[in-house]
């Protein structure tokens, strides 16, 4: 049961142009989502989040747009580098629980892997 | 500068064999996660922990333990090596609160043959 979901497994785009990554969500219960990047043989690292009472969080290139309604968020990055050619995950997390026993734990997407080209 | 490390960063092993893989950070964070990357199903859940002596199970726990005796250190253990568990494992650190962003380590590419 995949409750966080990235159905393109790769897109590719020139330099640049746009680079739209998306992700759903099954669980209403979520109330946090993040994205994280990762280069090939490193560790992922954090890029961008936003909490579920905003619909959109803006950090240089790069924004991230909420869809409650719709349980769908998307990354925008405008405009696209080739450095930005990397895997891309989308997260989400949230309290499910009065112990708060998911606190802090993220589930990931499948991945979306952004190739940029000169 | 406070970092998260892994340990080996590759490693070839035989089925049925106990392995352990090292994950420790200087950050002084009380919540640390064990995921493995996998084709197909981005990284998933192993085990996690909110601080010294307390451990979960995740979503993908089983053939797998893991015990917290420091704040820096989560060691995690394959009991009886399998091929299935043949994946990239990535260990992360996070203080406390939702959302806090996790870090992560390079990561560990295990083989089991």
């Amino acid at each position: 049961d995949q409750q966080v979901k990235q159905n393109s497994p790769s897109l590719s785009v020139q330099e640049g142009r746009i680079s739209i990554l998306n992700c759903d969500y099954t669980n209403s219960m979520f109330d946090y989502f993040l994205w994280y990047k990762k280069y090939p043989a490193e560790g992922p690292t954090f890029l961008i989040s936003i909490s579920s009472i905003k619909d959109k969080n803006e950090d240089g290139r790069f924004t991230v747009f909420l869809n409650k309604s719709a349980k769908h968020l998307s990354l925008h990055i405008v405009p696209s580098q080739p450095g930005d050619s990397a895997v891309y995950f989308c997260a989400a997390t949230g309290r499910f629980n009065a112990g708060g026993t998911s606190y802090g734990k993220l589930t990931f997407g499948q991945g979306t892997i952004l190739t940029v080209h000169p | 500068d406070a970092e998260i490390t892994q340990s080996p960063r590759h490693k070839i092993t035989e089925t049925g064999r106990q392995v352990t893989l090292a994950c420790h950070q200087t950050w002084n964070h009380n919540n640390m996660f064990w995921y493995r990357q996998d084709l197909g199903h981005g990284l998933r859940l192993i085990h996690y922990s909110y601080g010294v002596q307390d451990t979960n199970k995740g979503e993908v726990s089983d053939g797998y333990s893991v015990s917290r005796s420091n704040t820096e250190d989560l060691p995690l253990t394959l009991e009886s090596a399998a091929s299935s568990q043949t994946s990239v494992y990535f260990c992360a650190s996070a203080s406390q609160g939702i959302g806090n962003e996790q870090f992560f380590g390079p990561g560990t590419r295990l083989t089991v043959l």
